[in-house]
């Protein structure tokens, strides 16, 4: 089992350019969610995905869209790249049992907005 | 409004001791807590979950209390070693089935 695997690894872009953010999970789980983290402000969710199907807006959506592709695979876009999206992104799914989420998250994706 | 507080400030503890990690929230009602552990480069690892009307929670050398009347948390590790260093994040399970996280604080234990 490889967990949530994210691509790419690392990303530099210029400002204005586009790129999309994938993420693959192959635990079955039914939520999935993308973060960013940033320096002194801590993860941030941007949108979640509670089935397929379904997206909603998480804390800071704005300049990201969403695409839940199938029950696997989570991307996020950026239409239109600004350094201020300059940040390390993640993609987790939940585990729910009891009522009680736990997340699990992929190794993210380091992105450089010049 | 609504926060999440842990120690800003890295926390030194010599190896052997206990370390202990404070996890703050203001208005909320969360009906779980949980604590993460994060290594540079590289995501966040679940560690432990307490629900509300627990108070204690143990696993291996991590204990984690939980008062709701205080609104805190406490993440002790006991016998600290230095593969322990590492940033610890606590996560509140709020009522609308998401997950709110703290910044987080670094913990560095000293050989």
């Amino acid at each position: 089992n490889a967990g949530v695997t994210q691509t790419p690894k690392f990303q530099v872009l210029k400002t204005g350019q586009s790129m999309t953010l994938q993420c693959a999970q192959d635990m079955n789980h039914n939520s999935m969610y993308w973060y960013r983290q940033d320096p002194g402000m801590g993860l941030r969710l941007i949108y979640y995905s509670a089935s397929e199907g379904t997206t909603d807006k998480g804390e800071v959506p704005n300049g990201y869209n969403v695409s839940r592709l199938n029950k696997r695979e989570f991307s996020l876009r950026l239409e239109s790249a600004a350094p201020s999206q300059t940040s390390v992104y993640f993609c987790a799914t939940t585990q729910l049992a009891g009522g009680q989420e736990t997340q699990y998250f992929g190794p993210g994706t380091r992105l450089l907005v010049l | 409004s609504q926060k999440i507080e842990q120690n800003s400030e890295a926390l030194n503890i010599q190896e052997g001791k206990t370390a202990t990690l404070t996890c703050n929230y203001t208005n909320y009602s969360p009906a779980y807590l949980q604590w993460y552990r994060q290594d540079p480069g590289r995501g966040p690892v679940f560690l432990l979950l307490i629900r509300e009307n627990e108070k204690e929670k143990r696993k291996e050398r991590l204990k984690v209390t939980f008062d709701t009347t205080l609104k805190q948390s406490l993440f002790h590790i006991t016998a600290s070693q230095p593969a322990d260093s590492a940033t610890y994040l606590c996560a509140l399970g709020v009522r609308d089935d998401k997950i709110i996280f703290g910044k987080g604080t670094r913990l560095h234990i000293l050989p």
